[in-house]
């Protein structure tokens, strides 16, 4: 199996405030996961690629400082949104990559809904 | 224009066949893909194709890709209201490199 989960599913959180995401790769080792921020009814926008034991890479236009990503082991990478406002309200998701299964596929947790106040 | 376009919606009425379309642009495209996404759900990955293949056929999924008009289509035959959803495709230009969405279709399966 491929599985990935995601905690927290839903987060509600005050402005200026911290809040961690956590992307779980369950059944197999992701030497490489991915961060996702999906708008409503928009596509998903790759924010940074994340790989173990090393600083993850952003996209342009994305804050290092802002979205804090730590890859500390083969099933784990967090992502911190630091001081949080109502503008990071989205749908953040995590893809990870099977390295036993072949570089090309990537498989998706379920996402965490942020709703800043 | 975007990298990677879609068409918005698609109506079918249960039991036809749907067609997804999508194009893009970047010809050193090598992986293409098709994932769907359900209602608060992540996204769910239902088939690829390699750019040097034209056809790839899974049970009631087909996928079509023509290189030259760099156009990918995903038929799925038989259509049930379970597959109502969103669905993306995306391209790679690697293995394990990073992926690019289109905007996304949403499919309605009407009884």
């Amino acid at each position: 199996g491929a599985v990935v989960s995601q905690h927290p599913s839903r987060v509600i959180c005050k402005s200026g405030t911290s809040v961690k995401i956590e992307c779980r790769s369950l059944d197999f080792q992701a030497t490489t996961m991915f961060w996702y921020r999906q708008f409503p009814k928009q596509s998903l926008m790759l924010m940074a690629t994340s790989n173990e034991g090393s600083k993850a890479t952003y996209e342009q236009g994305v804050e290092k400082d802002k979205f804090l990503i730590n890859h500390a082991s083969l099933t784990l990478s967090t992502l911190t949104v630091t001081s949080a406002h109502p503008e990071d309200s989205s749908f953040y998701i995590c893809s990870a990559q099977n390295r036993d299964r072949g570089l090309h596929e990537q498989f998706f947790g379920p996402g965490t809904r942020l709703t800043v106040l | 224009g975007e990298d990677v376009e879609q068409s918005l919606f698609l109506s079918v009425r249960e039991g036809d066949s749907s067609v997804i379309n999508c194009t893009y642009t970047d010809s050193s495209s090598t992986y293409l893909y098709w994932y769907k996404q359900e209602p608060g759900a992540g996204l769910q990955l239902l088939t690829y194709i390699f750019s040097n293949m034209d056809m790839k056929q899974d049970q009631r999924l087909t996928v079509l890709l023509n290189k030259k008009d760099k156009h990918l289509s995903l038929r799925i035959a038989d259509t049930q209201t379970g597959d109502s959803a969103i669905y993306f495709c995306a391209r790679g230009k690697a293995a394990g490199n990073k992926l690019t969405f289109g905007g996304g279709t949403r499919v309605l399966v009407k009884p």
